[in-house]
C-alpha cells in the first residue's frame, strides 16, 4: 500500500511562472490537507480538501493561489505568478474519514522561486 | 498569541535520557491531540494520536494531555541518536476543523 505521493519533490521556478504541486493520497483516503512550512517554522494550513469540494480554504491567500482535488487523478496546489516568497516546501496529507485527525503526509515538494 | 504555542528548542541530550517535550493550547475546543516527528527534508510522520484528556504509551513515547491547563506533553524514555529530529504537536477540534500545528522543538540525542 502506497503512502502519500508528492511530486515534484523538488520544483525551480522564476518569478512570475506557475508552479502546479501534485499530491496522491493514500488509497482509499478521500481527504487532503495542503500545508506550507517555511525553514525553522511549523507547518502552515493552506486548504483542506475533499474528492470534487474544498471544505476549508481559510489559510491559502486569495490571490495567485488556488487547489483542487478532482474526483480521478491527483490533487493540485496551483500558484500563479510565482514570487521569492512563495519559496518553501509544501507538503500534503491524507486521511480517510473527514472526523479523524490521523494525517499520513507526503515526502512534500520543495519549491524554489529564483 | 498564537492558538498553540511550542519551544523551538534546539534542545541537547544526551543518549539514555529521558526527553520532556511540551505544548501550551488557548482553544478550549480542541479535543483531538497528536505529535509528529519530522526528520531533516521528511514530511511529518505521526507518533501518538490522543483523544481528550489523559496519558497514552507506546514504546518508548508516553503523551499526556491535560485539558483543564491547556498544555500537553511527549516524554521519550531512554532516548537514542535516531530520535534525533523535529517534534510537531498538533492539535484540533474534530470533524471538519482545520489540524493546527505547533512550530516544532529541535531534538539532539548526543551519543
Amino acid at each position: 500500500n502506497a503512502g502519500v505521493m508528492q511530486n515534484p519533490r523538488h520544483l525551480v521556478r522564476r518569478r512570475g511562472q506557475e508552479a502546479r504541486l501534485r499530491c496522491s493520497p493514500m488509497k482509499g483516503h478521500s481527504h487532503v490537507y495542503w500545508y506550507r512550512q517555511l525553514p525553522e517554522e511549523g507547518l502552515k494550513f493552506m486548504v483542506y480538501l475533499q474528492k470534487e469540494n474544498i471544505i476549508d480554504e481559510s489559510g491559502m491567500p486569495k490571490e495567485r493561489f488556488s487547489a483542487e482535488f478532482p474526483k480521478e487523478g491527483p490533487s493540485i496546489l496551483r500558484i500563479q505568478q510565482v514570487v521569492r516568497g512563495d519559496s518553501a516546501a509544501y507538503f500534503c496529507a491524507s486521511f480517510p474519514l473527514r472526523d479523524t485527525n490521523e494525517q499520513f503526509f507526503g515526502p512534500g515538494t520543495r519549491l524554489t522561486v529564483l | 498569541q498564537k492558538e498553540v504555542e511550542q519551544d523551538p528548542g534546539p534542545l541537547s541530550v544526551p543518549e539514555g535520557a529521558i526527553v520532556s517535550l511540551n505544548c501550551t493550547y488557548s482553544n478550549s475546543a480542541f479535543q483531538y491531540f497528536m505529535w509528529y516527528r519530522q526528520y531533516s527534508r521528511k514530511g511529518p510522520e505521526l507518533l501518538m494520536y490522543t483523544y481528550s484528556s489523559g496519558n497514552k504509551e507506546d514504546g518508548r513515547f508516553t503523551a499526556q494531555v491535560d485539558k483543564s491547563s491547556k498544555y500537553i506533553s511527549l516524554f521519550i524514555r531512554d532516548s537514542q541518536p535516531s530520535d534525533s529530529a523535529t517534534y510537531l504537536c498538533a492539535m484540533s477540534a474534530g470533524g471538519y476543523q482545520k489540524v493546527t500545528f505547533g512550530t516544532g522543538t529541535k531534538l539532539q540525542v548526543i551519543p
